[in-house]
């Protein structure tokens, strides 16, 4: 079935620094990527749609200087936290749409990706 | 915007009972999703479904759609411990498929 992989799937790092998180679909082509965010107990929040070849959408109160999305390939969207904050420390799950024909409707997730800012 | 509520949040069951999930959507969603969340890991996808009376069945689960109560359940059938778990609806609008998730309800079955 179908694959996407996220890396890394733990981080830490100090306070002010930026980590990239990536995520790939490993066996088809995903025109469209989405990330969420995960606070420990809580539900996954959407926050942005990351489309290949064009900007990405961010969902309202994400702040897009801060989670740069970058989708240069058809299997990879990359998520970078810029000058983490402890506040950032979170889950980070993105999901892939299958792109093409024989859509099916069902998206695809990673294996998620648990930062933490010292 | 849609909103998707589920209930309840927390649920404690005995071995071999059996239970429903709920989850209550706002407005019209293309599909709806069930998933599982085992602690510190992804989503492990359960369920998709896609029109009215939609029913679904795996193993002791299966989940159903009425898209005119905006309602799906989700029902466990002779609970097992290996079911403890965190289990989320979520449903979709539009074209894209971009989930709002419900709130999740952590299950612990209990020996």
């Amino acid at each position: 079935g179908a694959v996407v992989s996220q890396h890394p799937s733990r981080v830490i790092c100090k306070s002010g620094t930026s980590v990239k998180i990536e995520c790939r679909s490993l066996d088809f082509q995903a025109t469209t990527m989405f990330w969420y965010r995960q606070f420990p107990k809580q539900s996954l929040m959407l926050m942005a749609t990351s489309n290949e070849g064009s900007k990405a959408t961010y969902e309202q109160g994400v702040e897009k200087d801060k989670f740069l999305i970058n989708h240069a390939s058809l299997t990879l969207s990359t998520l970078t936290v810029t000058s983490a904050h402890p506040e950032d420390s979170s889950f980070y799950i993105c999901s892939a749409e299958r792109g093409g024909g024989g859509y099916t409707g069902e998206l695809f997730f990673g294996e998620g990706s648990r930062l933490t800012v010292l | 915007e849609l909103k998707v509520e589920q209930n309840p949040l927390f649920l404690s069951m005995q071995e071999g009972k059996n239970y429903t999930i709920y989850c209550n959507y706002s407005t019209t969603s293309d599909r709806l999703y069930w998933y599982r969340q085992d602690p510190g890991k992804s989503l492990e996808s359960l369920f998709v479904l896609l029109s009215n009376g939609a029913v679904k069945q795996e193993g002791r689960l299966m989940a159903s759609l009425d898209t005119k109560a905006r309602l799906s359940t989700l029902h466990i059938t002779a609970a097992v411990h290996d079911l403890s778990a965190t289990y989320f609806c979520a449903g979709n609008t539009g074209t894209a498929s971009k989930l709002t998730f419900g709130t999740g309800t952590r299950l612990q079955v209990t020996l």
